[in-house]
C-alpha cells in the first residue's frame, strides 16, 4: 500500500447504528486530518492530529469522534448520525503541522457515508 | 480568517484548447498554494505546490503561478483533453482552508 488508504470505501448505516472509518497512511508523516466533503460546498476541516495529539476540532458535533492511536493510524467513530451528516469523509496527511512553504497535503480516496 | 474562491464554478470547453482557472485567496500571508484536482466519487490528486518563494511551477500542460500581493493564483492548463475533465480546487495548506472547486468539462 502506499500514499493514504482510507475504509471503507462506501458506508450506508441507519440514524442508530455505531460505525468507525478508518484512514492509514504510509508516507511516514506527522500530521494527519479528517474532512468533511458535502455536495457543491468546500471542503470543511474536521480535526486535525500531530503526532497522536489532537489539535483541532473544528466545532464538530460530538457525534463524530476521532481517535490516533498512532502517526500512521486516524479513525473516525460515528454514532447516532443524522441525514444531513451524508458526505464524503476525506483523511489527509502532511509531513509535519509546521507552518511553513514544505507544508503539503496528501489525501486518501474517501469514504462515501450515506445516512438513511 | 483565510476564505479561497474559485471562479467560475464550471467551465466547459472543447478539446485543444488553452484555459486558465482562477483562485483567490482573503489574507496573503501565505506560505504556499496547492492546487488539486478530484474525479467524482473520489479523493484529491495533489497537481502542484507553489511555494510562496515561487512565482510558478509547472508540471506536463499544467502551469501554476500564485500573485501573493494580489491574492490570487491560476491554474493554466494548455491543449485541454477529454481526459482532463474533472473538479479542479485550490489550497492554502497552512490555513486547511479549500476553495469548493471548479468543474471543467473539455469536450471531444
Amino acid at each position: 500500500e502506499t500514499g493514504v488508504t482510507q475504509t471503507p470505501r462506501h458506508l450506508v448505516m441507519g440514524m442508530t447504528n455505531k460505525k468507525s472509518l478508518k484512514c492509514e497512511q504510509h508516507l511516514g508523516h506527522n500530521a494527519m486530518y479528517w474532512y468533511k466533503q458535502s455536495a457543491k460546498k468546500p471542503l470543511e476541516l474536521m480535526f486535525v492530529y500531530s503526532l497522536e495529539e489532537r489539535v483541532e476540532n473544528n466545532s464538530v458535533p460530538s457525534r463524530f469522534s476521532p481517535e490516533c492511536p498512532n502517526s500512521s493510524h486516524l479513525f473516525l467513530h460515528l454514532h447516532t448520525l443524522q441525514p444531513e451528516d451524508s458526505a464524503l469523509y476525506l483523511c489527509a496527511s502532511s509531513q509535519e503541522l509546521t507552518r511553513d512553504e514544505y507544508n503539503e497535503q496528501f489525501f486518501g480516496p474517501g469514504t462515501r457515508l450515506t445516512v438513511l | 480568517k483565510q476564505e479561497v474562491t474559485q471562479i467560475p464554478a464550471a467551465l466547459s470547453v472543447p478539446e485543444g484548447e488553452n484555459l486558465v482557472l482562477n483562485c483567490s485567496f482573503t489574507d496573503s500571508a501565505i506560505y504556499n498554494l496547492q492546487w488539486f484536482r478530484q474525479d467524482p466519487g473520489k479523493g484529491l490528486t495533489s497537481l502542484l505546490l507553489i511555494q510562496s518563494s515561487q512565482r510558478e511551477q509547472t508540471s506536463g500542460r499544467l502551469n501554476a503561478s500564485l500573485d501573493k500581493s494580489s491574492g490570487r493564483s491560476t491554474l493554466y492548463i494548455a491543449a485541454s483533453q477529454p481526459g482532463d475533465s474533472a473538479t479542479y480546487l485550490c489550497a492554502v495548506p497552512n490555513d486547511m482552508r479549500f476553495g469548493a472547486g471548479t468543474r471543467l468539462t473539455v469536450k471531444p
